[in-house]
């Protein structure tokens, strides 16, 4: 069966301090792989998606998230946090065969000043 | 451009009550899709329409979810009748091109809390 897997349900970092989230998911073909933010009370954004190529991506926010296709993962990076960067992450993966996505359980994140 | 509008934002029921939910998508998008999210989880699709037809209802609890998309603009999703579990997060998303993976946009949900 198709996953998608977020380690970690809750991080906490620094203003200014590097980020990162992880993702892996299961499917035996290529997905198409996804980011997307949640703040509180309002609907997701996505952050940035890859369908092929390139396998850093880069997104809005200085995000960016890098595919490992032997290591199944999407991690989704920033180097220096801003406080308004606290919300909820959610990696999505998308398969060939449909279009539906399946998402993670979410990271939420947490800045402390 | 106008995003995803969703209403009501918040609703409290009691359990084997009903509930309506309305989306209005984004102006011309053809595809719309259905999403609940309950605390702690990612969203889960419901159920996906491409214009005015369904593509996949395969997760729809059919015993008591029905949506439609009259005229493949604006859609409604009800329960009925609604039961504890039922409450969570229902996100609408729509994007601008069938059977692809074109970017989904999201409203802010209907946040709904069965007692």
């Amino acid at each position: 069966a198709q996953s998608v897997t977020q380690p970690d349900i809750h991080i906490t970092v620094s203003e200014g301090a590097s980020l990162e989230l992880r993702c892996n998911y299961s499917y035996g073909a290529t997905p198409y792989l996804f980011w997307y933010v949640q703040s509180p009370g309002q609907g997701l954004q996505l952050l940035l998606k890859y369908f092929s190529g390139d396998t850093l991506v880069q997104g809005i926010k200085g995000f960016e998230a890098e595919f490992k296709r032997s290591q199944s993962s999407f991690n989704l990076r920033k180097p220096s946090v801003h406080w308004s960067d606290a919300a909820e992450y959610f990696c999505a993966v998308g398969f060939s065969n449909d279009y539906k996505l399946s998402f993670g359980a979410g990271t939420t994140v947490t800045v402390r000043a | 451009e106008a995003g995803v509008a969703q209403s009501p934002r918040y609703k409290i029921i009691e359990k084997r009550q009903s509930v309506a939910f309305w989306c209005n998508p984004i102006s011309g998008h053809a595809t719309l899709y259905w999403y609940q999210q309950i605390l702690g989880q990612g969203p889960k699709l419901l159920i996906q329409f491409q214009n005015n037809g369904v593509v996949d209802d395969s997760q729809l609890p059919k015993d008591r979810f029905s949506a439609e998309r009259l005229k493949g603009v604006d859609s409604t999703l009800k329960i009925q009748p609604a039961k504890l579990e039922d409450s969570a997060v229902y996100l609408c998303a729509s994007s601008s091109v069938a059977g692809s993976h074109e970017t989904q946009y999201f409203g802010p949900g209907t946040r709904l809390l069965v007692l």
